[in-house]
């Protein structure tokens, strides 16, 4: 699976919207881009995956560049819940690599 | 539906002892994963379980051993504890045939003395 790089912290404000980068320059065509958070030493949450087209559930908005090099997460109004650690994961689930993995993402906290 | 459940919550070992920790899950998944978490970090696997009756080494696998029990099951024995393993620990579930999206339990906090 490929690597990725995210920022290590980010602050916005509460009712605002959260984008969070993340950077997979050396990411194969398989490779989905996952998004997980990890709130409070919990247990991580699935957000949200995608190929290369854009997704959107009820979570949360996930943008693809073009080339797949690189992609966004958006929180659209961020409340103090969404303070947490966000992992993106660059991932294959058709191949042989059953892994995910983790880097140290990116701590978000979201501000009154 | 529980999702993932884990016990127990929380354990103080002894260097030395022994302990297994549990895990289920009640979506059918075939495919079962154990990680540890140290302060600061990523999840790190340890072992998994690609489909009942299966179980492969992760990134850090030694000084654990697994049991795939059932479809449901997936235990994470250590079999005499150190305290470089104190750590959290998280069991996850997936379907490979669904988007492979996993799901966690809520962690086992194991401090080793």
């Amino acid at each position: 699976d490929a690597k990725t790089t995210q920022p290590p912290s980010m602050d916005c404000a509460e009712g605002r919207a959260a984008n969070l980068p993340c950077n997979h320059s050396t990411i194969s065509g398989n490779e989905y881009v996952y998004w997980y958070r990890q709130i409070h030493s919990q247990g991580p949450q699935y957000i949200i995956h995608g190929l290369k087209n854009n997704e959107t559930n009820e979570m949360a908005s996930l943008i693809i560049t073009e080339d797949r090099k690189s992609s966004t997460l958006i929180l659209p109004h961020a409340t103090l819940r969404d303070t947490a650690v966000y992992y993106c994961i660059a991932h294959a689930p058709t191949s042989g690599t059953y892994k995910y993995i983790f880097g140290t993402g990116t701590r978000l906290k979201v501000l009154a | 539906n529980a999702g993932v459940t884990q016990t127990p919550k929380f354990q103080v070992l002894k260097t030395g002892q022994s302990m297994t920790l549990q895990c289920a899950q009640d979506m059918n998944h075939n495919s079962m994963y154990w990680y540890r978490q140290d302060p600061g970090m990523g999840l790190r696997l340890i072992y998994y379980s690609a489909s009942e009756g299966t179980t492969d080494k992760g990134e850090v696998p030694n000084g654990y051993n697994v049991s795939r029990l059932n479809k449901r099951e997936f235990s994470l024995r250590l079999e005499s504890a150190a305290p470089s393993q104190t750590s959290v620990y998280f069991c996850a579930s997936s379907d490979r045939g669904r988007g492979d999206t996993q799901y966690f339990g809520p962690g086992t906090r194991l401090t080793v003395l």
